[in-house]
């Protein structure tokens, strides 16, 4: 099963500065096969990212994903109020689905 | 609109069994897959598996499997997710999602919260 760590756990920043959230794999992953996801409290988890860099529909231009093989990255351009939350990055391989731990964004 | 609705919070005693149900409205129920995601108090996401509701076929994480069933009525557009062998631990909320082709699972149910207590 390929396990997927994320860093940081947390990540302390300002409204309006650059946030980077990374994700990596303990094996190769296929980046047709990485997603990231926005949990906010009491809610579902949101769909941002798939395929590792295209956006899901009506998300906004500020947020972008990267990476191949086992490094994967999610880059807010400049938070808005609304971007504190929780992230999952999430992969197929072999059948098998696997999330992050997630990585909390929170206000400075 | 498309959307996902889960039935209501369960509560149940250790051993006993819970099936959670999930109606799809709004898009071609037998076009997209159906996973099943449960996330503990205070804990990260847990893949449980998927099903595909216009086979029937099934794909469960190792984890999972002899334990949870997934299955679907697709007369009435909803799929089921039932966990047997009920112990503390597996309080949680658990989420129905749709995938399309490994696109990502992009329309999410509420969720059903599910606590097991004695």
């Amino acid at each position: 099963e390929i396990v997927l760590t994320q860093s940081p756990g947390t990540l302390s920043l300002s409204p309006g500065e650059r946030a980077t959230l990374s994700c990596r794999a303990s094996q190769s992953v296929s980046s047709s096969y990485l997603a990231w996801y926005q949990q906010k409290p009491g809610q579902a988890p949101r769909l941002l990212i798939y395929g590792a860099s295209s956006r899901a529909t009506g998300i906004p231009d500020r947020f972008s994903g990267s990476g191949s093989g086992t490094d994967f990255t999610l880059t807010i351009s400049r938070l808005e109020p609304e971007d504190f939350a929780v992230y999952y990055c999430q992969q197929y391989g072999s059948s098998r689905y696997t999330f992050g731990q997630g990585t909390k964004l929170e206000i400075k | 609109q498309v959307q996902l609705v889960q039935s209501g919070a369960e509560v149940k005693k250790p051993g006993a069994s819970v099936k959670v149900s999930c109606k799809a409205s709004g898009y071609t129920f037998t076009g997209y897959y159906m996973h099943w995601v449960r996330q503990a108090p205070g804990q990260g996401l847990e893949w449980m598996g998927w099903i595909n509701p216009n086979s029937g076929g099934t794909n469960y994480a190792q984890k999972f499997q002899g334990w949870v069933t997934m299955t679907r009525d697709t007369s009435i557009s909803t799929a089921y997710m039932e966990l047997s062998r009920l112990r503390s631990d597996d309080t949680a909320v658990y989420y129905c999602a749709r995938e399309f082709r490994q696109y990502g699972m992009d329309v999410w149910g509420q969720g059903t919260t599910v606590t097991v207590s004695s």
